[in-house]
């Protein structure tokens, strides 16, 4: 947690393709790694999280991976449909493990 | 619906003024936490509340502070406002005030425009 890097900042593929952002943590502590979606006008909501005792975790067509030795954690996204159109956020806890830091975010943008 | 309530939706101020963004968190929830979004800066920590007590701090400016009431529900206030201030500020509630325990429930926002 504490300082979470998010790329890409923008990602643009065809329905049907495959999307992957991912995210770098600093705190080696960190053991819960989450994914926000927020759609346009939205508030963010939860879509998948991974904490740091498992390597993988898939909920339909959306999977989250960790490698805690690099320290960074990765969305995907397959078969993507316009509805994924979004910013995705990924985040890690604080130092404290209280609350949770935010990336910057990736706006995906699915075109049929 | 999250079940977190945030008023007012939208504000417009001048330069120098004060405001103040309330906030209800989800019925049973004790933590509440506010972020602000702007448009290149993503999602950013401001300050988060547990039963009345703050618990952390993060990219909070001097001229802002927060409390949580009694009943729970907190209330941010932004003073001296700047310009740089315009940016949507989000309320957020969890159960037990710890990141990695469960979902966080967002509020619909307060669009904050300076002029």
């Amino acid at each position: 947690g504490e300082n979470v890097e998010q790329h890409p900042s923008t990602l643009s593929v065809q329905e049907g393709d495959s999307a992957v952002i991912k995210c770098t943590y600093s705190d080696s502590a960190s053991n819960y790694f989450p994914w926000y979606k927020q759609e346009l006008g939205k508030r963010p909501q939860l879509i998948i999280d991974i904490r740091s005792n498992v390597g993988e975790k898939k909920d339909q067509r959306i999977a989250v991976t960790l490698n805690k030795t690099a320290k960074h954690f990765s969305l995907h996204i397959t078969e993507t449909q316009p509805e994924d159109s979004a910013v995705y956020f990924c985040a890690a806890p604080n130092q404290a493990g209280t609350a949770l830091i935010f990336g910057k975010g990736t706006t995906l943008s699915v075109s049929s | 619906d999250s079940g977190v309530t945030q008023t007012p939706k939208h504000l417009i101020t001048a330069t120098g003024q004060r405001v103040t963004l309330r906030c209800s968190p989800r019925s049973g929830d004790l933590s509440v936490y506010w972020y602000q979004q702007s448009l290149d800066q993503g999602l950013q920590f401001l300050i988060q509340y547990y039963n009345g007590e703050e618990r952390a701090k993060g990219n909070i400016l001097e001229r802002f502070s927060a409390q949580q009431f009694p009943d729970l529900h907190s209330e941010l206030n932004l003073s001296s406002l700047e310009l740089g201030d315009s940016a949507l500020y989000f309320c957020a509630s969890s159960v037990d005030g710890m990141a990695n325990t469960g979902e966080l429930f967002f509020g619909e926002g307060s669009r904050l425009t300076v002029l």
